[in-house]
């Protein structure tokens, strides 16, 4: 399968503990990007990478979130000291940069619940 | 900033009814627009798009048209199926110059029985 891949798939932490989450785009893909969807609620924008550099971020990513692509392939997002306010589905895609039009695609997200 | 409004669900029809969702938008220039579509358990897919006015995007027979001057790009099917029954959302994607992010409605829940 050479879709968007994510892990964990599910993740229960207690507050104030540190997830982190991994992204595996669709290979050959330079631009990655990091959603987060709520209950009820569509996808909001959280960052995205061209290649390893970070080129935007929401103002919904507070100090405690930080996302990584060392190395323009795989992604990372780190939340540090969870609030039970981060219980969301987060969601990466990825897309080929080729003007306009770059479909992005979804991963199947990482659950993540904070008691 | 930009923003989606879409019709509010559950939206619960019969096998074989027609299907409309309403789906508006607020952006500056000239966005893309795009209907994704998630199944129970699965990753949201890009179910059907349009990148400028007057644009109709269809896919698996639903269609939607890319109405600049109504702001709406609402999504039809004339006959649905159980299998259709799924979570819909309309984004948008700003036009060049602007970011790259998609921006979502809600979502609307379909439910079709038989």
């Amino acid at each position: 399968d050479t879709g968007v891949s994510q892990d964990p798939r599910h993740k229960i932490t207690k507050r104030g503990q540190n997830v982190t989450f991994r992204c595996d785009p669709i290979s050959e893909h330079n631009r990655l990007y990091w959603y987060r969807q709520t209950l009820g609620q569509g996808p909001e924008f959280l960052t995205y990478f061209q290649n390893e550099a970070q080129l935007e971020k929401s103002r919904l990513l507070s100090d405690r979130f930080s996302a990584e692509r060392p190395k323009g392939s795989f992604s990372t997002l780190e939340i540090q000291r969870t609030e039970q306010g981060d219980s969301a589905m987060y969601l990466c895609a990825s897309s080929l940069d080729r003007g306009r039009w770059n479909e992005q695609f979804f991963g199947p997200g990482t659950r993540l619940t904070v008691l | 900033g930009d923003s989606v409004t879409q019709m509010e669900g559950p939206v619960t029809l019969s096998e074989e009814a027609f299907l409309t969702i309403n789906c508006t938008y607020t952006a500056t220039g000239y966005p893309s627009l795009f209907w994704y579509v998630q199944y129970p358990g699965e990753g949201l897919q890009l179910l059907l798009k349009a990148t400028k006015a007057d644009d109709k995007g269809s896919n698996k027979g639903f269609e939607a048209t890319y109405r600049k001057e109504t702001t709406s790009f609402h999504l039809e099917k004339g006959s649905v199926q159980v299998s259709d029954s799924a979570v819909y959302f309309c984004a948008l994607r700003g036009g060049p110059g602007t970011a790259s992010k998609l921006t979502f409605g809600t979502g609307t829940r379909l439910q079709v029985t038989l």
